[in-house]
């Protein structure tokens, strides 16, 4: 049963950069598609973006200016870094395994709050 | 505004049968598989249905999804108190992204 944990600051402060780490445990590491998604406080969900084990990414076009996620193998993690942050970043951030086209499993979410 | 639309609410009664409809069109719903995830309050998604039917392990039957043109829906049978959640649809856009319905609250009543 894999298990995924996100870990980062919880505030950052406008105009900083946002950075987030997921941990998978569990399971497998490669062969899979890795992703970040962001629920603003009482709204939906947002896909930010995923990068395969290999390393390719693909990134919401809303976002792409400002989004890097990247992978390390040896650890197991896999990270998200957002610049330039304001108030409506401010959200819990979820990382989450995709399998196929679906995210088949999610951690439990990391509220990051934008504010100085 | 999100580019799949669902009712912002629904609800129904202990064992009625509850129907959440999710629309878009021919870049995302369209021509690709819709997926439904399950929200509990203060908890994090889960997957309850992918490629538009398909329950994974441990997924009751009571929960179905079924897909038709740009549209899908997620029907609920025997409703149950714990089935009272947000539930949203997904689905890959031509776009290069993957998008989201702005989510359906259900209420038991």
């Amino acid at each position: 049963q894999v298990q995924l944990q996100e870990s980062g600051p919880g505030l950052v402060k406008p105009s900083e950069t946002l950075s987030l780490t997921c941990t998978v445990s569990g399971d497998s590491f490669s062969t899979f598609y890795w992703s970040w998604i962001r629920q603003p406080p009482g709204k939906g969900l947002e896909w930010i973006g995923y990068i395969y084990y290999s390393g390719s990414t693909n990134y919401n076009p809303s976002l792409k200016s400002r989004v890097t996620i990247s992978i390390d193998t040896s650890k197991n993690q896999f990270s998200l870094k957002l610049s330039s942050v304001t108030a409506a970043d401010t959200a819990v951030y979820y990382c989450a395994r995709m399998r196929g086209r679906e995210f088949d499993s999610w951690g439990q979410g990391a509220l990051v709050t934008v504010s100085s | 505004q999100s580019v799949l639309t669902q009712p912002p609410s629904a609800s129904g009664t202990p064992g009625q049968r509850v129907t959440i409809s999710c629309s878009g069109d021919s870049s995302n719903i369209g021509s690709n598989t819709v997926n439904w995830y399950l929200q509990l309050p203060g908890t994090a998604p889960q997957l309850l249905i992918y490629s538009n039917n398909q329950r994974p392990s441990g997924v009751p039957d009571r929960f179905s999804g079924s897909k038709s043109g740009t549209s899908a829906s997620l029907a609920i049978s025997g409703l149950q108190s714990e089935d009272e959640a947000d539930y949203y649809c997904a689905a890959w856009d031509d776009s290069l992204k993957e998008v989201f319905g702005g989510g359906t609250k259900l209420t038991v009543l």
